[in-house]
């Protein structure tokens, strides 16, 4: 059964760094073709992806915020990190972590972690 | 960035009524190698994270109902439900996983006439 569950700050300052942990069981990330990905949800709106890491330690950022985030893991301890510096207003959101896998069918965002709200106010 | 555009944004139905969420990519979503068209949806019950219904297209995730199909081509997809059930409220996001970053559309609210 796999299941992923996301922790961190509840409340950060503005310009403040950000940093969120996704520890994860029932499968592992360094098997061929895992990865393990943020995505973000602000109050009342849509879903936006983030970050995805991989097995092999490939990774992808969004675009518009490469230059803020950083996606690591520890695969000793299933557990994945995602840090977003100069923390804004604007990022208050849910985040969540999700699991996706190359099954042959594509890959995409399978299981997700129940999410974590964090609001950025001074 | 690719976009996604999903219409309508608001949909009432009766229960046990039929029910249609189109959703359009800004690029093809269809992988020429194998056929495979990378568009996938999600369901996001009130107070609960999304959860996978379909994907690659037309392919139903396990335990999902056979009441939601999907269907489309390179470019243009539908989310059908056969016949709404009250528990299928909540808002629905279709989503490219064709190349990152991965994007979603604005989501369309299901609700219960």
């Amino acid at each position: 059964q796999i299941t992923l569950k996301e922790s961190g700050p509840t409340l950060v300052k503005p310009t403040q760094t950000l940093t969120l942990t996704c520890t994860f069981s029932g499968f592992s990330l360094s098997t061929s073709g895992v990865g393990v990905g943020w995505i973000r949800q602000p109050p009342g709106k849509a879903l936006e992806w983030l970050a995805l890491i991989y097995w092999d330690d490939d990774k992808n950022y969004s675009p518009s915020l490469k230059n803020r985030l950083t996606i690591t893991k520890d695969t000793s301890k299933d557990q994945v990190v995602l840090t977003m510096t100069n923390m804004d207003p604007v990022d208050t959101a849910t985040y969540y972590c999700a699991h996706s896998e190359d099954a042959g069918f594509g890959e995409f965002p399978d299981y997700w972690g129940q999410g974590t709200l964090v609001t950025v106010s001074s | 960035d690719i976009v996604m555009t999903q219409t309508p944004l608001s949909l009432p139905v009766t229960p046990g009524e039929p029910a249609s969420i189109s959703c359009r990519s800004s690029q093809s979503l269809l992988d020429s190698d194998n056929g495979n068209i990378y568009v996938d949806w999600y369901l996001q019950k009130p107070g609960q994270s999304p959860q996978l219904l379909i994907y690659t297209l037309s392919y139903r995730a396990s335990g999902v109902p056979d009441r939601f199909s999907g269907s489309g081509s390179a470019s243009d997809f539908t989310l059908k439900i056969s016949r709404v059930e009250a528990e299928d409220v909540g808002f629905y996001y279709c989503m490219q996983s064709m190349e990152f970053p991965y994007s979603f559309g604005q989501g369309t609210k299901l609700e219960i006439k």
